[in-house]
């Protein structure tokens, strides 16, 4: 398996700009993550998937955040309108059950000017 | 809320010293993880500690969990430059949902 994959691997975009950052699990995972990390806050858990639906959002930080899972092998984050400090690494993970571990895709880093 | 602590923050140490990073963690929880990110890379999972009493080994890296007392340490013996990274541990909430939640990181140098 190639691991999670991520795209794009970099993104600059000016601000008020909409954002898609894209994500494919390993093939049979059941659990896929998506992380902001920042010099400041560190690695934040923004949301979670099982089985395609989301459980746990508490971490997005605002409504100009969405993510959606419409199937198993796929998932976006989007952020509409984008603004500078949404600059940061967008990491994915997935992992097959709970309590196994979380392989990561490696990243985007989104710079927003 | 799960909070998950860890310390040092930074940590610089001679090659060939031993020292241990801890991890706090302040809701029950029996399952346990360790990472590696090398600057500018991705995360690479370590240990996977799954019950109290938990011990795992790989190479110059040991990682425990003690579950009654909310703490993991990662104990580094004779360290060498290569293990030079930040070191996360991360923890699921047993109480609710909440998933994968990660410590602050520990910033190791090993220095020649």
């Amino acid at each position: 398996d190639a691991g999670v994959i991520q795209s794009p691997r970099h993104e600059v975009t000016e601000m008020g700009q909409e954002v898609t950052l894209r994500c494919k699990p390993i093939s049979g995972h059941d659990y896929l993550f998506w992380y902001r990390q920042t010099m400041m806050r560190g690695l934040e858990l923004l949301i979670y998937f099982n089985n395609n639906v989301p459980i746990d959002d508490s971490g997005m930080p605002e409504d100009r955040f969405s993510a959606k899972m419409p199937n198993a092998s796929f998932s976006t984050l989007k952020i509409q309108p984008s603004e500078p400090r949404d600059s940061a690494v967008y990491f994915c993970a997935s992992r097959k059950g709970m309590g196994t571990e979380a392989f990561f895709g490696q990243g985007t880093r989104l710079t927003v000017v | 809320e799960l909070k998950v602590e860890q310390n040092p923050l930074f940590l610089s140490m001679q090659e060939g010293k031993n020292y241990t990073i801890y991890c706090n963690y302040s809701t029950t929880s029996d399952r346990l993880y360790w990472y590696r990110q090398d600057p500018g890379k991705s995360l690479e999972s370590l240990f996977v500690l799954l019950s109290n009493g938990a011990v795992k080994q790989e190479g110059r890296l040991m990682a425990s969990l003690d579950t009654k007392a909310r703490l993991s340490t990662l104990h580094i013996t004779a360290a060498v430059h290569d293990l030079s990274a930040t070191y996360f541990c991360a923890v699921d909430n047993s109480g609710s949902a909440r998933q994968l939640t990660f410590g602050s990181g520990t910033q190791l140098t090993v220095l020649p």
